[in-house]
């Protein structure tokens, strides 16, 4: 599974859009990114998943350049509950038996 | 309509003690996990069990078992208790097969206090 680095934390405001970068430089042609979104109190979340360019759903937007050694999630329109701890993992999870790593995560604060 | 269950949601203990916390996942999934996250909020996995079989168990002390009666349920078993086993323990679940890169589906958690 590919090291990954994300900021520890970041504060935002409400009504912003936040954006986390996340790099894994060592990612592997068949690894994807994934990304988990954990409240206080609460177990992880499934957000977002991708394997390159762009992908959009109903919650976040993941952006992934052409050498895939980083990727972007983008929260638009942040509101009061969107702090949580957002986690970046990169990986061929079938292939590690299903195995998530999670790192530190990065800790996000919106803010009135 | 819980998709992910567990029990208890705070478990206060002496050390010594044996204790067990259950899973039950009402998806339908085949493959069930337990992690552990600590004070640092680092998570990470103990167990990874598919269809009844142990498909990954990281380097836990065997005091930790889990066991599986059937695909909706698997449970942790923790024998003679100790303090640095305190900790948020959470069981997953997911599907094999699925489209995505195995998207799994957490609990809401069993806070495992050892006094």
């Amino acid at each position: 599974l590919a090291k990954t680095t994300q900021p520890i934390s970041m504060d935002s405001y409400e009504g912003q859009e936040v954006n986390i970068t996340c790099s894994h430089n060592n990612i592997a042609t068949n690894d994807y990114i994934t990304w988990y979104q954990q409240f206080p109190s609460q177990g992880p979340r499934f957000i977002i998943q991708g394997y390159k360019t762009k992908v959009t759903n109903e919650v976040a937007s993941l952006f992934i350049p052409a050498d895939r050694k980083s990727s972007t999630l983008s929260l638009p329109r942040v509101s009061l509950s969107d702090t949580a701890v957002y986690y970046c993992l990169v990986g061929d999870f079938k292939a590690a038996g299903n195995k998530l790593t999670f790192g530190g995560g990065t800790r996000v604060l919106v803010k009135p | 309509d819980t998709a992910v269950s567990q029990t208890p949601k705070y478990l206060v203990t002496q050390m010594g003690n044996d204790k067990s916390i259950k899973c039950e996942q009402n998806l339908g999934h085949d493959t069930m996990y337990w992690y552990k996250q600590d004070s640092k909020k680092f998570l990470k996995i103990m167990f990874s069990y598919n269809n009844k079989e142990l498909i990954i168990n990281e380097t836990v002390p065997n005091r930790f078992s889990p066991k599986s009666p059937d695909k909706a349920h698997l449970n942790l078993h923790i024998n003679s208790l100790e303090l640095g086993d305190s900790a948020v323990y959470f069981c997953a679940s997911s599907l094999e097969g699925r489209t995505r890169n195995n998207e799994q589906f957490f609990g809401p958690g069993t806070r495992l206090t050892v006094l």
